[in-house]
């Protein structure tokens, strides 16, 4: 089946920090693989997508690269700040149905 | 101007009562979920409609029935709640169904049963 395994939190970080959050998958196919992000007491946002080996998604100073060979989609980020704390969903969709891994909580200190 | 609306955001309720959630969507698109996202936030897809056609009924208990009047509406009834439903729904749609669409989600709606 199709399954997303992302690194367990809660993750504290400082400003200025560089924060990476694991994300495997396992799937039959070709997904698209996603980041969504949750800030406190909102729904969820696309944070960025790829939809191809070898693509990077990009957006707010984030970054994953859709690797096959290791299937895997980690999250990067240079320099966090206090406006990034949320929860964290990496995501796969092979056809129609998204599947989420477990979430994972970002907490960033001034 | 929200593109993903749901009504009511908090629900308070006693065990064993009926209780809907509302969804509307202003984006014109033709798809519509809804997620349950339990207390450790793990977020898991119940129900998905396509131009008013259900096409994924994950496995839910026949108490939550949803139902689609059109294609910018997706409303979730609960019968007989019970202590467990206490989670948080979300409501989403997109504008189709391949893989590569991104879901817009409403801003959730807060269900406690007592």
């Amino acid at each position: 089946g199709n399954s997303v395994t992302q690194m367990e939190g809660p993750v504290t970080l400082s400003e200025e920090a560089f924060l990476t959050i694991n994300c495997t998958y396992t799937a039959t196919g070709y997904p698209s693989l996603f980041w969504y992000v949750q800030y406190p007491g909102e729904g969820l946002q696309l944070l960025l997508k790829a939809t191809k080996a070898d693509d990077k998604g990009s957006n707010k100073g984030f970054e994953a690269t859709y690797r096959k060979e290791t299937t895997s989609f980690h999250l990067e980020k240079g320099s966090v700040q206090v406006s990034d704390s949320a929860v964290y969903f990496c995501a796969l969709d092979p056809a129609d149905k998204l599947s989420f891994g477990a979430g994972t909580t970002v907490t960033v200190r001034a | 101007d929200t593109a993903v609306s749901q009504t009511p955001k908090y629900l308070v309720t006693q065990m064993g009562n009926d209780k809907s959630i509302k969804c509307e969507q202003n984006l014109g698109h033709d798809t519509m979920y809804w997620y349950k996202q339990d207390s450790k936030k793990f977020l898991k897809i119940m129900f998905s409609y396509n131009n008013k056609e259900l096409i994924i009924n994950e496995t839910v208990p026949n108490r939550f029935s949803p139902k689609s009047p059109d294609k910018a509406h997706l409303n979730l009834h609960i019968n007989s709640l019970e202590l467990g439903d206490s989670a948080v729904y979300f409501c989403a749609s997109s504008q189709g169904r391949g893989r590569q669409e991104t879901q817009y989600f409403g801003p959730g709606t807060r269900l406690l049963v007592l």
